[in-house]
């Protein structure tokens, strides 16, 4: 597709369930990113991926927290037994090189987002 | 640790008025720089970057940011704003110490546009 997109747009879930949050990267994109939007506040880093490989998970809150890309595309953000601090709005973005340096100028390409409701 | 600070969670200009919105950095190593723009219900959109080379960095939509180190600032600017300029506005650094990777982002600050 044209863009980075992540389903659902909208989550309600009650406390102590499971919720699953999928985003599809722009196709080609080595690089995956995770961020956790609270409201007022800016994107937080939770995890980064450079093609199935997750290389940096420094940011998941706690271990009911699990993201995979098991392909090297598509990635699934998994939050188990949710909580209310869990609501925010959860962002997905993509790059194109993986790598350090000069790679790193590639910009991340930003979701929609999806709002996550923790009742 | 890289961190951002931008002062002033909200901004209020008139249409035609210059924009300035103030962004301080802190990390350990040249930095890369980065403002963001985010409307309602919307992922965000990268405005313009600073890398390497010229300080004075132009954007899309007629905005642009300078890089001062001296100052470890990148405020953003636009001549004159515009109705449609009313967002949220996020500055963001990376840096080698985290191999360019994860961005890390201010709070963000509101622009408020009045006619």
């Amino acid at each position: 597709g044209a863009g980075v997109s992540q389903s659902p747009r909208y989550k309600v879930a009650k406390r102590g369930q499971d919720v699953a949050l999928r985003c599809d990267p722009i196709s080609g994109h080595v690089s995956l990113f995770w961020y956790q939007q609270a409201l007022g506040q800016g994107p937080e880093f939770l995890t980064y991926f450079q093609n199935e490989a997750q290389l940096d998970k420094s940011g998941l809150p706690s271990d009911r927290f699990f993201a995979e890309r098991p392909e090297g595309s598509v990635s699934t953000l998994k939050i188990q037994r949710t909580q209310q601090e869990d609501s925010a709005v959860y962002l997905c973005a993509s790059k194109l090189a993986g790598g350090s340096g000069n790679m790193g100028t590639d910009t991340q390409y930003f979701g929609p987002g999806t709002r996550l409701t923790v009742l | 640790a890289q961190s951002v600070t931008q002062l002033g969670s909200h901004v209020s200009v008139s249409e035609g008025a210059l924009v300035l919105l103030r962004c301080n950095y802190s990390s350990s190593v040249p930095p890369y720089l980065f403002w963001y723009v985010q409307y309602p219900n919307q992922g965000l959109q990268l405005l313009l970057k600073y890398t390497t080379g010229a300080t004075l960095v132009k954007g899309i939509n007629g905005f642009e940011a300078e890089f001062k180190k001296s100052e470890t600032s990148f405020h953003l600017t636009k001549p004159s704003a515009h109705m449609s300029d009313a967002a949220e506005y996020f500055c963001a650094v990376s840096d080698r110490n985290t191999g360019f990777q994860k961005l890390v982002f201010g709070t963000g600050t509101r622009l408020l546009v009045s006619p």
